[in-house]
């Protein structure tokens, strides 16, 4: 257990529609990472947060977006779906903004659009 | 631009024998360099990692060197288990560019059998 909890774990919604990510970071960590697993692209960034604030964007959709809030939970909210966004997203987190921190994943949120 | 490249798998074994699985990488400085490991239906858990050249990280079997001349951190065990079976995945954390995201490879699927 990485101390890094998503939810839900699967989900399945229609096209079109939006849904929403959780994540909760391990206890003390400042930093909260999203990535997309999917099968033709790997694993791809999308976007990192450091203590509420955006710090790093990668490959990020303009239908996607994130934040984080106070507390230091994560929510990744994915809008207007489509076939080719399901996927296996991913949420870590670390300490801090240090390069070369461990940074810890959770198990995921399996998405899938039909 | 920060990139890793693995060997294509899959890779199968048989228990008890020798695992090399080849990453090089290309980044601006010096990079921390990573093994995650991701089992059937599982989130991505850390296996080891390296922050410095010539330091060499291990956990459970197995090891990983950061060469700077060769730009390399290849993966080895000296027997695999069936319980290995899982996608390996590299990856480097760059120390410069303003994120210490991970950047990875697209992994490598090894199945061990009896």
């Amino acid at each position: 257990d990485s101390g890094v909890t998503q939810t839900p774990k699967h989900l399945i919604t229609a096209t079109g529609q939006r849904v929403t990510l959780r994540c909760s970071p391990r206890s003390g960590d400042l930093s909260v990472y999203w990535y997309q697993q999917s099968l033709d692209q790997g694993l791809q960034f999308l976007i990192q947060y450091y203590n509420g604030e955006e710090r790093a964007k990668g490959n990020i959709l303009e239908r996607f977006s994130a934040q984080q809030f106070p507390d230091l939970h994560s929510e990744l909210n994915l809008s207007s779906l489509e076939l080719g966004d399901s996927a296996l997203y991913f949420c870590a987190s670390s300490v801090g903004a240090v390069p070369g921190n461990t940074i810890y994943f959770g198990e995921g949120s399996w998405l899938t659009v039909v | 631009g920060n990139s890793v490249t693995q060997m294509e798998g899959p890779v199968t074994l048989s228990e008890e024998a020798f695992l090399t699985i080849n990453c090089t990488y290309t980044a601006t400085g010096y990079p921390s360099l990573f093994w995650y490991v991701q089992y059937p239906g599982e989130g991505l858990q850390l296996l080891l990692k390296a922050t410095k050249a010539d330091d060499k990280g291990s956990n459970k079997g197995f090891e990983a060197t950061y060469r700077k001349e060769t730009t390399s951190f290849h993966l080895e065990k000296g027997s695999v288990q069936v319980s290995d079976s899982a996608v390996y995945f590299c990856a480097l954390s760059p120390t410069q560019g303003g994120s210490e995201k991970l950047v990875f490879g697209k992994g490598t699927k090894l199945t061990v059998n009896p």
